[in-house]
């Protein structure tokens, strides 16, 4: 049971390019989000989804893009690489403790370190 | 919008209780708690729902008061294990499920 993986750990890019971070879940949860933590902001929500085929933007969306065609891969696409990209991102998926509208207890995986040139 | 946490850092020795607190504007459903430990993903702690109910860590305790929309993460007989950042995520009424706003952290240090 690997939980949440993310490739790549690293990665270094150039203004202008397109790259696509991964992120693959083995517990059949519903839910999976991207965040990103920059220095003293904490976490912000890039986009989320409450199922395959479902996606919703969050509060920094622009500048990414999201697909959900399974369960268990959530993709991060940056369209075109901008400086202020350079980020750390993180990818969860969730279960609801209860059952119910937000208890969600997220699982995070490791992270991928991205700098944008 | 992030809810706000207080104090962005405390240093405490082992055996010394804190306080780190959270709150938000936003009429909330929930308050989740999550360590971060340098160079490592966050970790689930606990969770506080409107109502009452509490689901968590056995040794950590916190408390959600509904009507000023704000939640207190007690450290108690604090272990150097307890280092790290915690970060408090609302689950607002009016967003539902999984649309958690996490605010920007306090930073614990516990020293010997």
């Amino acid at each position: 049971n690997a939980g949440v993986t993310q490739t790549p750990k690293f990665q270094v890019l150039k203004t202008g390019q397109s790259m696509t971070l991964q992120c693959a879940q083995d517990m059949n949860h519903e839910y999976m989000s991207w965040y990103r933590q920059d220095p003293g902001m904490g976490l912000r929500l890039i986009h989320y989804s409450v199922g395959a085929g479902i996606t919703d933007q969050g509060e920094v969306p622009n500048g990414y893009n999201v697909s959900r065609s399974t369960t268990e891969d959530f993709p991060l696409r940056l369209l075109s690489a901008a400086p202020s990209q350079t980020s750390v991102y993180f990818c969860a998926s969730s279960y609801s403790l209860t059952g119910g509208a937000g208890a969600n207890v997220l699982t995070f995986g490791a992270g991928s370190r991205l700098t944008v040139l | 919008q992030q809810p706000v946490q207080s104090p962005q850092a405390v240093i405490l020795r082992e055996g010394e209780d804190a306080v780190i607190n959270c709150s938000s504007s936003k009429a909330l459903y929930s308050v989740h708690w999550y360590r971060q430990k340098h160079g490592e993903a966050p970790v689930f702690l606990m969770i506080l729902l409107k109502g009452g109910e509490q689901k968590g860590h056995e040794k950590i305790s916190a408390s959600f008061n509904e009507k000023k929309q704000q939640s207190s993460l007690y450290l108690t007989a604090s272990q150097l294990s307890y280092s790290g950042t915690y970060f408090c995520g609302t689950g607002a009424v009016y967003y539902g499920n999984n649309r958690l706003a996490f605010g920007k952290g306090n930073q614990v240090v516990v020293i010997p």
